[in-house]
């Protein structure tokens, strides 16, 4: 199986900070990695698939890129609504998709 | 307006069977297939399986194969897990989320999620 990864595992942050999280998968995954967004008690949100095109819906302050093995979700301007746990999955491998331990985004 | 609408939390006790369902609207709930994910208690997302509601083909992850079983029934729009026998360590938060694009495919709506605990 894929195996995802995540850093950092957790930061904090303040309103209208530029933040960035870094996924990694063991081999190639190409470009097919999404991120999503889970809030405590919510179900995940999809944010953005295809490792760069965004959900519709999603604000644009939220951008993704890489495509391989790297991978990068951006904030561009930290709203309190954003303060949640990210989590990037990978749907190259079939039948298996993976999902990474998930980053933690909190208010400083 | 899609909608995936999970049934309601669930205590049992182990050993005791268990069936959760998912329901689709606002789609043609045979077009897109549906996966399972569980979350344990302060845990991250593992895929547990998917089904294409069109034919009931199920794919599962090697973690979870022999222990649950996906289904559906199309003519009522709704996908269904189970157990035959619930351990303790099946305690967990239960999503069922909808493919964006057929069956390699990241999931674009989740259901609100089902709570199931498993305790003597």
């Amino acid at each position: 199986a894929i195996r995802m990864t995540q850093s950092p595992s957790s930061f904090s942050a303040s309103t209208g900070d530029r933040v960035t999280i870094t996924c990694r998968a063991s081999q190639g995954i190409s470009s097919y990695l999404a991120w999503y967004q889970q809030k405590p008690g919510k179900a995940p949100k999809l944010l953005i698939y295809a490792a760069s095109t965004l959900q519709s819906g999603v604000p644009s302050r939220f951008s993704g890129s890489g495509s391989g093995t790297d991978f990068t979700l951006t904030i561009s301007c930290l709203q309190s609504e954003d303060f949640a746990t990210y989590y990037c999955q990978q749907y190259y491998s079939y039948p298996r998709p993976t999902f990474g331990p998930g980053t933690k985004v909190d208010i400083k | 307006e899609v909608q995936l609408v999970q049934s309601g939390a669930e205590v049992k006790k182990p050993g005791e069977s268990l069936r959760i369902s998912c329901k689709g609207s606002g789609y043609s709930f045979t077009s897109y297939w549906i996966s399972w994910v569980r979350q344990m208690p302060g845990k991250g997302l593992e895929w547990m399986g998917r089904i294409d509601p069109s034919d009931s083909y199920t794919n599962y992850s090697p973690s979870f194969q022999g222990h649950v079983t996906i289904s559906a029934d199309k003519s009522i729009s709704t996908a269904y897990l189970q157990w035959s026998s619930l351990k303790a360590s099946d305690t967990a938060m239960y999503y069922c989320a909808r493919h964006r694009y057929g069956v390699i495919s990241d999931f674009d709506y989740w259901g609100q999620g089902t709570l199931v605990t498993v305790s003597s």
